[in-house]
């Protein structure tokens, strides 16, 4: 049983440029969360995807955009980069039903922003 | 912000029972306490979570006291892999918000 994927592993983007990174939800759940992790940092929730529709947002700019496939897959969108978007991205995936609802996460995106 | 107080580190001799405390004095009725653990450069990973109950998996038990104001992780034989950033985080369940709010955590040294 496949745990929660992303691509790619690492990227190193300019600033200015615009960038997406991918997701894959274990097997069987059909709600997918994303959080961004500074250096030093806990990760911070961005915004969390359920039934294609953004379902709750955290404090961040619209810079940051997502979006949710049929097959429960998502996207993370970041336009218009800045030096402190450099960060690990953080996918989780999870089950909404109820007290079943626990958040498993993938290995991250490394993203440098130069 | 995150509704959790954590030491900011702990150590632990290998073999010997690790336990990790956190405090959540301002927990609601309706919300569970959660453990992860985050190995430098690694995608947190789900321990353990309870509501009122004390609760054991294999990974580790869970401790929460009656008034529910503060818990301990306890990792019963740690080993040299144990070695991680702990968090400890209080949430509602799905349908009332999702979203895990992280705080700095407890880094635990697991040392030969």
């Amino acid at each position: 049983d496949a745990g929660v994927t992303q691509s790619p592993t690492h990227l190193i983007k300019t600033r200015g440029q615009q960038v997406t990174l991918r997701c894959s939800p274990k097997s069987g759940h059909d709600t997918v969360s994303w959080y961004q992790q500074a250096l030093g940092q806990g990760p911070q929730f961005i915004f969390q995807y359920y039934e294609e529709e953004e379902r709750q947002r955290g404090n961040f700019p619209d810079r940051f955009s997502g979006h949710q496939f049929p097959n429960y897959s998502s996207e993370l969108n970041v336009n218009a980069l800045l030096l402190g978007d450099s960060a690990l991205y953080l996918c989780a995936s999870s089950l909404a039903s109820g007290v079943r609802d626990t958040q498993y996460f993938g290995p991250g995106t490394r993203l440098t922003v130069l | 912000d995150a509704k959790t107080t954590q030491p900011p580190s702990m150590d632990c001799a290998e073999g010997r029972a690790a336990n990790l405390p956190c405090n959540h004095s301002t927990i609601s009725g309706n919300e569970y306490v959660y453990w992860y653990r985050q190995i430098h450069s690694q995608g947190p990973q789900y321990i353990i979570h309870g509501l009122k109950n004390n609760e054991t998996n294999e990974m580790a038990s869970l401790i929460i006291t009656e008034d529910r104001k503060s818990s301990t992780l306890i990792l019963p034989h740690a080993t040299l892999r144990d070695t991680a950033v702990y968090y400890c985080i209080v949430r509602v369940l799905y349908n009332q918000g999702g979203k895990l709010i992280f705080g700095q955590g407890t880094e635990l040294s697991v040392k030969p």
